[in-house]
């Protein structure tokens, strides 16, 4: 079946660093989804790609769909308390005739005070 | 801002008995989902919905799972017969039809079998 890699699985940074994680997939998608999840909540949209390089920015966060339309990657830039949480990636197929997300396997955010 | 719900936030239930988990979609979504999560586990699909049918179901997405949509706003996940693998966080997703694919997702129900 489909697989996202995410990298790295964790990250240590102090507050006001910049952040960069990437996906990787063995298949191709048409769509690449960024996620933001904290504790107990469910999964928050924070960026959607579309097209082959298409460079996206929704305030702080960066994210671009790779040419190859199997990677994306998320930047964040002067990291905050708040951006603490975990990252997926998600894509979304229809080469494929099916119908969901497949999740990557997550990027952990923690901010040394 | 439109969000979707999901009822319970927290289900606890003994081995073996049925669960029902609620969802209410996003009003003029037509694509409706549920994940699962286990926990510190990564988002698992488990079945896409639309036009009253299953679209695409996973392997997880056994004869125990049924989904059913009752009425016009309501999506439901009922599991027969629960086991103690199926304590998860369940997550309830729609999105809009189209060529725009980004999913919206509720707060979760944490099932919890003993």
């Amino acid at each position: 079946g489909q697989q996202l890699n995410q990298s790295p699985q964790s990250m240590f940074i102090q507050e006001g660093e910049d952040v960069s994680m990437n996906c990787t997939s063995s298949s191709i998608f048409n769509t690449w989804l960024w996620y933001k999840q904290d504790p107990g909540e469910g999964p928050v949209l924070l960026i959607a790609l579309y097209k082959a390089g298409e460079l996206t920015s929704n305030g702080r966060l960066t994210a671009q769909f790779g040419i190859t339309r199997k990677d994306s990657f998320l930047n964040i830039s002067a990291s905050i308390p708040s951006d603490v949480g975990i990252y997926f990636c998600a894509g979304h197929s229809r080469d494929f005739g099916n119908e969901k997300l497949t999740f990557g396997t997550g990027t952990r955010l923690t901010i040394i005070p | 801002e439109p969000e979707v719900t999901q009822t319970p936030s927290h289900q606890v239930t003994q081995m073996g008995q049925e669960v029902i988990l609620r969802c209410v979609p996003i009003s003029n979504h037509l694509y409706f989902y549920w994940y699962r999560q286990i926990l510190g586990q990564k988002v698992e699909f488990l079945v896409s919905f639309y036009n009253n049918e299953i679209s695409e179901k996973s392997e997880i997405f056994d004869d125990q799972f049924s989904v059913e949509r009752p009425d016009g706003s309501n999506f439901t996940l009922k599991i027969r017969s629960t086991k103690l693998e199926d304590s998860a966080m369940y997550f309830c997703a729609s999105r809009d039809s189209g060529d725009r694919t980004e999913a919206f997702f509720g707060q979760g129900t944490r099932l919890t079998v003993v």
